[in-house]
């Protein structure tokens, strides 16, 4: 296993499309995380999934986010209708119970 | 929430110096992470330290959780050391971070 694995690196969209991102994490973690870092600021909490259950979603995933974790592995992030102000870099992490958590290398959002 | 705060904002060394880099939080803590960003965006683990002290190279680091701090060591600080050094807190099954120390070294 290579760590946690997020497609695409980056993505080019017009205003108003729908993009989805896709993570993969470390096999044996049952944590997986979703995060936005925008420029000079620190990663933000979007949501979390516990095996295939999400267990929290931030206030700042409105109702245009959406994330699935289908069988407890990979997992999906959907944003609907792009708006200018969705441009950030999406990241991932992963962990188990008693392990730190490990990020993927993100996807980096502009919409134009 | 909690709030996690990061200290100095900012940091302009010549290569070959040392610095410290302070992490500060509100509530206790489950545990507790560094990571440096590289300028490609990726979040590199340094160290998982709920509490004590651990060494790594020209880096350590240390928790103090009764006094709700952490603070990251630099050594001998190289070129490549520079970028975005973030502390990051787990509390309630979520992972907060700070905002970070960009830090700057100068050859």
């Amino acid at each position: 296993d290579t760590g946690v694995s997020q497609n695409p690196r980056h993505k080019i969209t017009k205003r108003g499309q729908n993009v989805t991102f896709r993570c993969d994490p470390i096999s044996e973690h049952n944590r997986l995380y979703w995060y936005r870092q925008t420029l000079g600021q620190g990663p933000e909490f979007l949501t979390y999934f516990q095996n295939e259950a999400q267990l929290e979603k931030s206030r700042l995933l409105s109702d245009r986010f959406s994330a699935e974790r289908p069988k407890g592995s990979f997992s999906t992030l959907e944003i609907q209708r792009t708006e200018q102000g969705d441009s950030a870099m999406y990241l991932c992490a992963s962990s188990s119970i008693t392990t730190e958590a490990f990020f993927g290398q993100g996807t980096r959002l502009t919409v134009v | 929430g909690i709030q996690v705060e990061q200290s100095p904002p900012d940091l302009i060394l010549q290569e070959g110096a040392n610095s410290t880099l302070r992490c500060n939080f509100s509530d206790s803590v489950n545990n507790l992470q560094w990571f440096h960003q590289n300028p490609w965006g990726q979040l590199i683990n340094l160290f998982y330290i709920p509490s004590g002290t651990k060494q790594n190279g020209r880096l350590s680091a240390t928790t103090v959780a009764t006094e709700r701090y952490s603070l990251l060591y630099i050594s001998s600080s190289q070129t490549t050391d520079s970028g975005v050094y973030f502390c990051a807190v787990f509390r309630d099954d979520k992972i907060i971070f700070g905002k970070g120390t960009r830090l700057h070294i100068l050859p």
